[in-house]
């Protein structure tokens, strides 16, 4: 079975500073993992996704993320934090059947 | 339209009542998914619909849930004696075809609260 974790519920960062999303993932088999953000009051956004292409993916927005095999790891990274990305942040993966399976979200701040 | 629709945006509904959510997918988009975000919490998945296969409903929390999708096109799910905890919001995605790696198009949700 197919499972994500995300192991921080809130991370406060300055702008202007790196942001580091952390997301772990199991899987029987190859996946498909996904970053989405959810903005206040918005609908989800995807961000990026690794479908086993390159492993270091870039999204929208500066946002871009490694898929580690050997660490079950698919961590988002932004090299300077600006107030707009002041947000919600999924983690996905998806199972052989396509069912989007969502880790339980870290709420980024984002310090003037 | 060009993105996946949802109505009401807001529903507020008394203990007891059925209520009825909409979801109009993106034109030619085949597999349609139904999931609920209570405040505070990640996404919870209720239910699955991929063309003409039987639907994974293995996610809908009792039977007062159930859905449909008429026409593989727009969804309704329908919430039957509702109840306090039912109250979320209730998040409607398509993507074009099932697969593991194709992008989902969430819309923007129906906020439900039962009082």
């Amino acid at each position: 079975a197919q499972s994500v974790t995300q192991l921080d519920s809130h991370v406060s960062v300055s702008e202007g500073t790196p942001v580091l999303l952390r997301c772990n993932y199991s899987s029987s088999y190859s996946p498909s993992l996904f970053w989405y953000v959810q903005h206040p009051n918005k609908g989800l956004q995807l961000l990026l996704k690794y479908t086993s292409a390159a492993t270091l993916v870039k999204g929208i927005n500066g946002f871009e993320a490694e898929f580690k095999k050997s660490e079950t790891s698919f961590h988002l990274t932004k090299p300077s934090a600006h107030m707009s990305d002041a947000a919600e942040y999924f983690c996905v993966v998806t199972n052989q059947g396509g069912k989007l399976i969502f880790g339980q979200g870290t709420e980024l701040s984002v310090k003037p | 339209g060009a993105g996946v629709s949802q109505s009401p945006s807001n529903k507020v509904t008394e203990k007891g009542k059925d209520v009825e959510l909409r979801c109009d997918p993106i034109s030619g988009h085949t597999a349609l998914y139904w999931y609920r975000q209570s405040l505070g919490q990640g996404l919870e998945f209720l239910i699955y619909f991929q063309g003409n296969s039987a639907p994974d409903k293995s996610g809908l929390p009792s039977d007062r849930f159930s859905a449909e999708r008429t026409g593989g096109s727009v969804s309704t799910l329908t919430i039957q004696r509702t109840q306090q905890e039912d109250s979320a919001v209730y998040l409607c995605a398509s993507s074009l075809r099932r697969g593991s790696g194709l992008e989902a198009f969430f819309g923007q949700g129906t906020r439900l609260t039962v009082v």
